[in-house]
């Protein structure tokens, strides 16, 4: 097993571009998570999918976030534009619908100079 | 909104002193996990508590979910160097979990 798998690990990007992260769930979760994490907030949801369905999208900052799941193995989180306070780790975690207790991904550390 | 509180948020001790670490909020909470997260990398679950009043035990480590399911401790028996990182509890509701600010645990050799 895998696990949740992210990319990139590392984003460095210049304000106004767009940015897509990636995430492959482990197979057979049909709950997939994005969350941010800042010193300054913590680790937030942005939005939840199950079974490929966006559930839960109040967390989102705004309409510069949106964030796709096409399939059962893949999910995208977009910015677009990028600013610099969107600078964060955002991760991917994912479930077995249902179940409590999620598998996170290692994460991809954004920096928008 | 749920929050969730974590206390105390620094904690720095010796090797093989015991501590606890607590969880706390007004809200009830279906289920509540602990995770431990290292630098570079997500949270990783340690354990689920879902009845209220249970213990439940991972080797060193024993955690309680309160009675009225709303607080939880997570204690460390002869912490070790192994045990740094950061603590996080995370009460799960609706379907989705809401995450504490975390306890950093520095264990020194």
């Amino acid at each position: 097993d895998a696990g949740v798998i992210q990319s990139p690990r590392h984003e460095v990007t210049e304000m106004g571009q767009e940015v897509t992260l990636r995430c492959k769930p482990i197979s057979g979760h049909n709950s997939l998570f994005w969350y941010r994490q800042t010193m300054m907030r913590g680790l937030e949801l942005l939005i939840y999918f199950n079974n490929n369905v966006p559930i839960d999208d109040s967390g989102m900052p705004e309409d510069r976030f949106s964030a796709k799941m096409p399939n059962a193995s893949f999910s995208t989180l977009k910015i677009q534009p990028s600013e610099p306070r969107d600078s964060a780790v955002y991760f991917c975690a994912s479930s077995p619908q249902g179940a409590v207790g999620y598998t996170f991904g290692s994460g991809t550390r954004l920096t928008v100079v | 909104t749920q929050l969730l509180e974590q206390s105390p948020q620094f904690l720095s001790i010796q090797e093989g002193e015991n501590l606890t670490v607590y969880c706390n909020s007004s809200s009830v909470f279906s289920s509540l996990q602990w995770y431990r997260q290292e630098p570079g990398e997500g949270p990783v679950l340690l354990v689920t508590v879902v009845t209220g009043g249970e213990v439940k035990k991972l080797k060193r480590l024993t955690f309680q979910f309160g009675d009225a399911r709303k607080d939880s401790s997570l204690h460390i028996t002869a912490a070790q160097p192994g045990d740094t990182g950061l603590y996080l509890c995370a009460g799960d509701h609706a379907g989705k979990s809401t995450f504490g600010d975390g306890t950093t645990l520095t264990v020194k050799p």
